[in-house]
């Protein structure tokens, strides 16, 4: 069936770069995405890519997609303790007239 | 104000009582959605409605029941509470997707829920 795998922790300093990844099993999502979670809120889209291409860049934001390894990655460049929180990554489901399906999430820890 | 809604955003009830919570959406959005939350278990859908007359099981719809009495309004009841549902309850809308379109989600604050 489908699913989408991430690690559930990711610990790293200010300063650094963070790269949470995921794999996913339907490579029919058209898009994939990143959501946010912050403490005590609920989730927000961060980002997406289409799924013809293999890079998106946005100011600090960074996705890479391998359709081939059906991979996905998001990279923060220089994290701030502002980017502590939990990353969801997300495609869409086959069934379900296009549901979106969650990873379990990356809970990111900034340290100062 | 906030685009969607949900009362309470705590409860604390017993194993057997009824609970229900509410979602308001000012979106305009034909589809809403209710998801639980539980540590290392990530987002699972519990129920999902794409107008008022259409309402469909998620992945976890035993125990749950739900109700959209508007385009605007969809609560999630819960008729005999166990402590396996203690969890926090998010409720999300979104647009009816063209082909092809971006599958946005926004989601509420959620409702931390827990039965003792």
């Amino acid at each position: 069936g489908e699913d989408v795998e991430q690690s559930l922790f990711l610990s790293v300093r200010e300063g650094d770069s963070s790269v949470i990844n995921c794999t996913y099993t339907d490579s029919s999502s058209t898009y994939l995405y990143w959501y946010k979670q912050e403490p005590g809120a609920g989730l927000q889209l961060l980002t997406y890519i289409f799924s013809n291409m293999d890079m998106k860049q946005d100011q600090r934001l960074t996705v890479l997609l391998n359709k081939k390894d059906k991979h996905l990655s998001l990279r923060i460049a220089d994290t701030q303790t502002g980017d502590s929180a939990i990353y969801f990554c997300a495609e869409t489901s086959r069934g379900s007239q296009g549901n979106l399906i969650f990873g379990k999430g990356t809970k990111l820890s900034v340290k100062p | 104000d906030a685009d969607v809604t949900q009362t309470p955003r705590n409860r604390i009830t017993k194993t057997g009582k009824r609970i229900m919570l509410e979602c308001s959406q000012t979106k305009g959005h034909d589809r809403m959605y209710w998801y639980r939350q539980d540590p290392g278990l990530g987002l699972r859908l519990i129920y999902y409605s794409f107008d008022v007359k259409d309402i469909n099981k998620g992945e976890i719809s035993d125990g749950y029941s739900v109700s959209r009495q508007a385009q605007a309004k969809f609560s999630l009841s819960l008729e005999s509470a166990i402590p396996n549902q203690t969890a926090l309850y998010f409720c999300a809308t979104s647009d009816t997707p063209g082909t092809g379109s971006v599958r946005e989600q926004f989601f509420g604050p959620g409702t931390r829920l827990t039965v003792l």
